[in-house]
């Protein structure tokens, strides 16, 4: 069945660090990738998104590239900053049928001043 | 807007016992999951309503999980009897188009089972 790798935290990282958390996949079709960011107290929101091969989702100073080749949707961010500490979830939803998303087992940042 | 909100945030039973959650989703969201975090693992589906109708619960773990929405908007999840290894978090998200991918999610009800 579909499945979401990324890398075990936790991670971290002076303030203005690079981050890159690595996230593979594993799915029948073409799936749309995302990845979600939970904060301290709050529930799971949306951080980017790609649906199809090499596109590349951006937010918040975040990207990532779906990369069909490698079955790979790497984050990235070129200056974290303390606010970022959180919890980064990969995820994919598969275009073969059925509308559930399925979620890695997340990686935790911890950023310092 | 409200967002997705659950009910209880955080809940300590002990086995054998049971216990509700209560998800209500963003107001004409059709689309509502339930999904459950185990001990810092990978978020696990467990099961997919439109409106009233259960669309695909799969991820359900046994019988002792039971799902419903009534009128197509507040959900529950009760689990009876409760076992130690149905500790975790669990979610509610909901959605107004699954084809669109985004979920919106509550922040979770934390289930502790002693």
């Amino acid at each position: 069945g579909d499945s979401v790798t990324q890398m075990e935290g936790p991670v971290t990282l002076s303030e203005e660090a690079f981050l890159t958390i690595n996230c593979t996949y594993t799915a029948t079709g073409y799936p749309s990738l995302f990845w979600y960011v939970q904060y301290p107290g709050e529930g799971l929101q949306l951080l980017l998104k790609a649906t199809k091969a090499d596109d590349k989702g951006s937010n918040k100073g975040f990207e990532a590239t779906y990369r069909k080749e490698t079955t790979s949707f790497h984050l990235e961010k070129g200056s974290v900053q303390v606010s970022d500490s959180a919890v980064y979830f990969c995820a994919l939803k598969s275009s073969t049928g059925g509308f559930k998303t399925i979620f890695g087992a997340g990686t935790r940042l911890f950023v310092k001043a | 807007e409200a967002g997705v909100t659950q009910f209880p945030s955080h809940s300590v039973i002990e086995k054998g016992q049971t216990v509700t959650l209560r998800c209500d989703p963003i107001s004409g969201h059709d689309n509502l999951y339930w999904y459950r975090r185990v001990m810092g693992k990978e978020i696990k589906f467990l099961l997919h309503f439109v409106k009233e109708s259960k669309q695909d619960e799969s991820g359900m773990p046994n019988n002792r999980f039971l799902a419903e929405r009534t009128g197509g908007t507040y959900s529950t999840l009760k689990v009876q009897p409760a076992e130690l290894e149905d500790s975790g978090v669990y979610f509610c998200a909901s959605s107004d188009s699954p084809r669109t991918g985004e979920l919106f999610f509550g922040e979770g009800s934390r289930l502790t089972v002693l």
